[in-house]
């Protein structure tokens, strides 16, 4: 099956910084989503991206689809931002997400 | 509107115990996913249902089963519960059952096994 790479596994920040979530797959894909996992685990979506780009006030994302990767930009973190990230795709031909290991980001005031 | 809501929020069980957890789709959604996330890892894909028909099935053991009703919400149930079975259960809707669609989550089953 596909496979997810999201890197770094762990980021720490201060608040106010900018940082850079990457996302890499292994085969094409006819969904990307990007979520971001509350402390209470719930999964919010951030993004419905299969390529192109997307913003959401200080949220943004890229996929380039021919070159198999995707990045979630987040720009002036909040404590807020703090907690899990997930990048999650479906293969052309699948029905089914698969997920990467996330990233834990910590923004520190 | 509601979003996909799930029931119950937390559950202890003992080993050896059956579940059943419950999940009802956004309005107007006719498919239903279920993932198992354990702690530190990503979620993984159990089942999906699309028009009450079982459209995907993941690497689980037969243990591990569901339905899908006529208003298109779902059940998963596990029997023979092991403690390896403690986990966040998440199930997903989206509008229909092919990939390119969007998937929202529900806020989550937490199971204990002791």
């Amino acid at each position: 099956g596909i496979q997810v790479e999201q890197s770094p596994p762990d980021l720490i920040l201060q608040e106010g910084a900018n940082s850079t979530l990457r996302c890499n797959f292994s085969d094409s894909v006819n969904n990307l989503q990007w979520f971001h996992q509350n402390p209470w685990g719930q999964l919010i979506n951030l993004f419905y991206i299969p390529s192109g780009t997307k913003q959401n006030g200080r949220l943004s994302a890229t996929t380039v689809a021919t070159e198999r990767y995707s990045l979630l930009y987040i720009s002036s973190s909040q404590t807020t931002d703090s907690g899990v990230y997930f990048c999650a795709v479906v293969g052309s031909g699948y029905s089914t997400l698969t997920f990467g290991k996330g990233t834990m980001l910590l923004v520190s005031p | 509107d509601a979003g996909v809501t799930q029931s119950p929020t937390h559950l202890i069980k003992t080993r050896g115990q059956h579940v059943t957890l419950r999940c009802s789709p956004i309005s107007g959604h006719k498919s239903v996913s279920w993932y198992q996330q354990v702690l530190g890892q990503g979620p993984q894909f159990i089942f999906q249902y699309y028009e009450k028909e079982e459209r995907g099935r993941g690497n689980f053991p037969d243990r591990f089963s569901a339905r899908q009703f006529p208003n298109y919400s779902s059940e998963l149930n596990v029997n023979a519960l092991l403690l390896g079975d403690s986990a966040l259960y998440l199930c997903a809707s989206s509008l229909v059952g092919q990939g390119a669609y969007e998937q929202y989550f529900g806020p989550g089953t937490r199971l204990t096994v002791t």
